[in-house]
This record gives C-alpha cells, structure tokens and sequence, in this order.
C-alpha cells in the first residue's frame, strides 16, 4: 500500500505571496493532520481534517488554512506568507479518531 | 496542559553499546503514545507506539519503550545501537478532543561513535 505523498517536496517563495501544499493520505485513510517543524519550535499541530470537515485547529493565525477533499486529499494554504513561515510541513494520515498517524516525506519551505 | 519533555536535546552512545531515550508526558487521560524517528530532510517514521495492555511494547528495528505510569514516562530503549540509528527521535502524546492532534516533545538527536 502506498504512504502518504506530498507535494511539492521543496518550494521557494518571496513574502507576501501565497502557497498551496498537496497531500494524499494512505488509501483508505480519512483523517489528515498537518503538521509544521521549524528547528525553534519544534514540531507543531496545525489542523486535522476528517471527512471533509475540519475537526480540529492547533494554535496557527488565520493566514494557515486547509480543506480536505471526497477522495481524503488535503490541501493547506499560507496566505501572505512572512519569513518565520520557513519550515518544513508535514501531512500524516490515520484511518480514524485515536489512531495511529503515518507521516510524509514532507514539504520544505523558503520563504525569502 | 498537554505536554511531553524529552530531557535531553542530544546523546552520543557507542555502536553496540545500549541506548535509553528519555519522555515525560503530562496528560489528564489515559495517554495514547508514540516514538517517531526522523532523518534528516524526511518525515517521521514509527517506532512504536502504546495504547493499552502491556506496559512494554516492542517496534521496529530493535526498539523497545516502556510505559510507567507513576512515573508519567514512556523511556525509549535498544540493547545494541548500530550506526545507522544516528538520528533525531521524538516522543509524542495522541490528544484527542474534538478531533486529534499528536502534541510532539522538541527531540532528542542521537549521535552514534565507532
């Protein structure tokens, strides 16, 4: 069975502009997390996404968004992006509330 | 609040010497936890993980954890470090209220010797 894929695997962006990540879960999996890890905080929730709705929200501004799709792909979005927004973003799927979460490779961001 | 401490941010252990990877967790509920492994520019891959039942619960690549409950830790072990164990290793704690999050300690990097 396939793992979660990401993508794209490396973006450079300017500040101000906007970006899209892509995330497609385990088949079968329903539930998407997202997470960002910068070497200063650490690996930080963001949002989780089960059937189309999002469940639950970590403590990001509102610049972070995401939605989930029919199928379980995910998408988060970074509007005006600032330079702190230099991190790497990682998706992690599972098949349901309380279990276990299985991580992509990631998507790295430079913000310039 | 939720939290998890990994108290030591990096290890150094020799090949073939043991290894013991600490994790302090602080969590109202019965904890559901993890260890993850990350090298460098990948994701987290699972070690293990303890949901319930026996306290000693054993994952890939020659890993053990132990959960101690009095003790609020959830200590990462292996009886013979090989170098390429050289990586980062987190511990994290499933919190799960409307919706589920992984609440993540800040690591703890393994360095290997020969």
């Amino acid at each position: 069975k396939a793992g979660v894929t990401q993508t794209p695997r490396y973006l450079i962006k300017t500040r101000g502009q906007q970006v899209t990540l892509s995330c497609s879960p385990i088949s079968g999996h329903r539930s998407v997390s997202w997470y960002q890890q910068t070497p200063g905080q650490g690996l930080q929730f963001l949002f989780e996404y089960f059937s189309e709705t999002q469940r639950n929200k970590g403590n990001f501004p509102g610049r972070f968004s995401g939605r989930q799709f029919s199928n379980s792909r995910s998408e988060m979005n970074v509007s005006t992006l600032e330079l702190g927004d230099s991190a790497l973003y990682l998706c992690a799927s599972s098949l349901s509330a309380s279990e276990t979460q299985y991580f992509g490779p990631g998507t790295r961001l430079l913000v310039l | 609040a939720q939290s998890v401490t990994q108290p030591d941010i990096h290890i150094t252990v020799s090949e073939g010497a043991s290894l013991e990877l600490r994790c302090n967790y602080s969590y109202g509920a019965t904890p559901y936890l993890f260890w993850y492994v990350q090298s460098p520019g990948q994701g987290l891959q699972l070690l293990l993980k303890y949901f319930s039942g026996d306290t000693l619960v054993q994952g890939i690549k020659g890993f053990e954890a132990e959960f101690k409950r009095s003790q609020s830790s959830f200590n990462l072990r292996k009886p013979s470090v090989h170098w390429s164990d050289a990586a980062e290793y987190f511990c994290a704690v499933l919190y799960n209220q409307a919706g589920t999050a992984l609440i993540f300690g800040k690591g703890t990097t393994l360095s290997v010797s020969s």
